[in-house]
């Protein structure tokens, strides 16, 4: 079945302790990104990968880090977290733009409490 | 910086209606125009996707339009049900392809 994994999908952490979520995909996509939702702001990108080795910032990149060291994965890391970043997570990833159907495939989120 | 807005916030109509999502983009440069279904507690869920180039695009009871010199996408939902109870959301891509902007989307519940 064709889908995006979302690790874990509840945690609840202190401020200042490193944490990792984990985003795989198995449809072979090139681009991958990250998103989080708050109420009242609605969805806004994180980060984006346009392929393996090649990520750049979306619009709230700010405490969060990204690495894309296999085309499948694309972990996201907050190195420090704090309590401003208690939100929504999503992973997502699709075909590299031009390349064919451009829909983008939603993992199921991940809620983050930083306390 | 894209903008894009959603009206209304939320919107309650009975089983059988027709009806009509509004989207706005204030930056007509956009690579495509994607509209989302989200269900309480879950991911996002593509329903239509409409590249710059093309006007409209069907699925089933869904229609989704695009008029780019307006900066405005509809989404219409023929003979609504209550299973078609959630939040829709529109995202414009930018024309690179690479970043999407979100509306804040319209919750959606239909009445049996």
């Amino acid at each position: 079945e064709a889908q995006v994994t979302q690790n874990p999908r509840y945690l609840i952490t202190v401020t200042g302790k490193k944490l990792t979520v984990t985003c795989s995909q198995n449809m072979n996509h090139e681009y991958m990104s990250w998103y989080r939702q708050d109420p009242g702001l609605g969805l806004r990108q994180i980060y984006y990968s346009m392929n393996v080795e090649v990520t750049d910032k979306g619009d709230v990149p700010e405490g969060y880090k990204v690495s894309r060291k296999e085309k499948r994965n694309f972990p996201l890391i907050l190195e420090s977290p704090s309590p401003n970043q208690t939100s929504l997570y999503f992973c997502a990833s699709s075909l590299a733009p031009g390349t064919g159907p451009d829909t983008q495939y939603f993992g199921p989120g991940t809620r983050l409490t930083v306390l | 910086k894209q903008e894009v807005t959603q009206i209304p916030a939320a919107l309650s109509v009975p089983e059988g209606e027709n009806l009509v999502l509004n989207c706005s983009f204030t930056d007509s440069a956009i690579y495509n125009l994607q509209w989302f279904r989200q269900d309480p507690g879950k991911g996002l869920t593509s329903l239509l996707l409409i590249q710059s180039s093309q006007r409209e695009q069907t699925s089933g009871r869904l229609n989704a339009s695009l008029d780019k010199s307006s900066g405005r996408s509809t989404l219409y939902i023929a003979a609504s049900q209550p299973g078609d109870s959630a939040t829709y959301l529109c995202a414009g891509t930018n024309n690179a392809g690479n970043m999407l902007t979100f509306g804040g989307g319209t919750r959606l519940m239909v009445k049996p």
